[in-house]
C-alpha cells in the first residue's frame, strides 16, 4: 500500500520569491515519485520524477524536487517564482500494475503567485 | 512530445442516458491506459486500469457495469458512464503509457467535463 501527504492545500507565494511545496509519501516499497502541473480544465503535466539514482532531481520550468529516503520526502521547490506557476500541483507515487505503474496522487496545492 | 486526445473536452447529458468518452494516444501505442475521476478541489482518483485486448481492472468501490472500459486497439480506450446521474458529474482524465516508453512513462490527456442534469 503506499499514500501520499501534501501539506497545504493553498499556498501564495510572491512573484520572484521561493516556491516550495511539500510532499511526504509512504510506500512499502522503494518508491517512485512524481510532480504534476495542472492548469485549469487541463490534464496533468509532468514537472519531474524521481526512479533511481541521484536524489536531486531538476524538471521542467526551474523547478526541482530533493528524494530523501530518511525523511519520507519528496519536496518541490523553485527558487522564484514567476505568475505563470500559478496552478495546480499534485504529487504523486507510483507501484508496478502490469506493463506499467499506476499513480496514487496526494490531494494537491493550490500555488497562487502575488504581483 | 507524445500526445494523448480526449473526445469530447465537454459533454452535458440528461440522466439516464450514457455518455462515450474516447482517450487516443496521437503518436505512440499504448498497451496500458488509465481513468482517473477528478472532483472540484480535489485530486485525481484511480478508477480502472486499462490493457489493450484484455478486461479492464477496476478500482475497489468503483462498478465496473456502471463504468464500461473498452481498450480495442493499442491506440484508443474507450470510457462509458451508462444511464449518467447528476452524481456522476465529473472531470474525467485518461493517461497513456507508452509499450516501448518504459515502465514509468505516462501521458495524460487534456481531460472531459461530464456534466449530468
Amino acid at each position: 500500500a503506499q499514500s501520499v501527504t501534501q501539506l497545504g492545500s493553498h499556498v501564495s507565494v510572491s512573484e520572484g520569491a521561493l516556491v516550495l511545496l511539500r510532499c511526504n509519501y509512504s510506500s512499502s516499497v522503494p518508491p517512485y515519485l512524481f510532480w504534476y502541473v495542472q492548469y485549469p480544465n487541463q490534464g496533468l503535466q509532468l514537472l519531474l520524477k524521481y526512479t533511481t539514482g541521484a536524489t536531486l532531481v531538476k524538471g521542467i520550468n526551474g523547478f526541482e524536487a530533493e528524494f530523501k529516503k530518511s525523511e519520507t520526502s519528496f519536496h518541490l521547490t523553485k527558487p522564484s517564482a514567476h505568475m505563470s506557476d500559478a496552478a495546480e500541483y499534485f504529487c504523486a507515487v507510483s507501484s508496478l500494475s502490469g506493463s506499467a505503474r499506476q499513480l496514487t496522487f496526494g490531494s494537491g496545492t493550490q500555488l497562487t503567485v502575488l504581483p | 512530445g507524445a500526445v494523448v486526445s480526449q473526445h469530447p473536452s465537454r459533454v452535458i447529458c440528461k440522466s439516464g442516458t450514457s455518455v462515450k468518452i474516447e482517450c487516443r494516444s496521437l503518436d505512440f501505442q499504448a498497451t496500458t491506459m488509465f481513468w482517473y475521476r477528478q472532483f472540484p478541489k480535489q485530486s485525481l482518483m484511480l478508477m480502472a486500469t486499462s490493457n489493450e485486448g484484455s478486461k479492464a481492472t477496476y478500482e475497489q468501490g468503483v462498478e465496473k457495469d456502471k463504468f464500461l472500459i473498452n481498450h480495442a486497439s493499442l491506440t484508443l480506450s474507450t470510457l462509458t458512464v451508462t444511464s449518467a446521474h447528476p452524481e456522476d458529474s465529473s472531470f474525467y482524465i485518461c493517461s497513456a503509457a507508452p509499450s516501448r516508453g518504459g515502465l514509468n512513462t505516462q501521458y495524460f490527456g487534456p481531460g472531459t467535463r461530464l456534466t449530468v442534469l
